[in-house]
């Protein structure tokens, strides 16, 4: 079955602090999206990226499609960052679905 | 912006009763989708919809769930007799077409089943 791999997959960080994560997957992807969900439990929409690159705010995003791996990139941290952020992909011969990756936790520290 | 909504945001319910989770997609998308999210672990895919019938379903929708559009805007997912493990957030997720385009998740359903 197609696999995504999250890591890492706890992240402490200081406020003010740049980090990235990446996403792993075993096959031709697509669509990869990436969420962040919050501590609520909601999933927020980031990107849909299934190659290229993309910013918003603090946050980028770039998938190497051939290389078969997303980074996401958060710079300058701050405490409403903290949550789980997931990868997600759709693999077309694998169906019409998306598969979750096991996510990264991240907690901002003040 | 046109967004997927979810009602209730929160249902508790006594194990073996019947519960019907609503959605309401974004009006121009034609797939509809269920995750569901147990606690700590990773988003699951459910189940696809389209065109008034299911189009796939993973190994976890068995006879108890089904779903259904009522109607041109609802979409519900229902679970017969609940058991203390379908104890999750249910998310509900939309798509303009099949396969490669961005899928829009609502805020989600906790279910606690007690």
């Amino acid at each position: 079955g197609i696999q995504v791999e999250q890591s890492p997959p706890d992240l402490i960080l200081q406020e003010g602090a740049n980090s990235t994560l990446r996403c792993n997957f075993s096959d031709s992807v697509n669509n990869l999206q990436w969420f962040h969900q919050n501590p609520w439990g909601q999933l927020i929409n980031l990107f849909y990226i299934p190659s290229g690159t993309k910013q918003n705010g603090r946050l980028s995003a770039t998938t190497v499609a051939t290389e078969r791996y997303s980074l996401l990139y958060i710079s300058s941290s701050q405490t409403t960052d903290s949550g789980v952020y997931f990868c997600a992909v759709l693999i077309k011969a694998a169906g019409n679905k998306l598969t979750f990756g096991g996510g990264t936790r991240v907690l901002v520290k003040p | 912006e046109p967004e997927v909504t979810q009602t209730p945001s929160h249902q508790v319910t006594q194990m073996g009763q019947e519960v019907i989770l609503r959605c309401v997609p974004i009006s121009n998308h034609l797939y509809f989708y269920w995750y569901r999210q147990i606690l700590g672990q990773k988003v699951e895919f459910l189940v696809s919809f389209y065109n008034n019938e299911i189009s796939e379903k993973s190994e976890i929708f068995d006879d108890q769930f089904s779903v259904e559009r009522p109607d041109g805007s609802n979409f519900t997912l229902k679970i017969r007799s609940t058991k203390l493990e379908d104890s999750a957030m249910y998310f509900c997720a939309s798509t303009t077409r099949e396969g490669g385009t961005e899928a829009f998740f609502g805020q989600g359903t906790r279910l606690t089943v007690v």
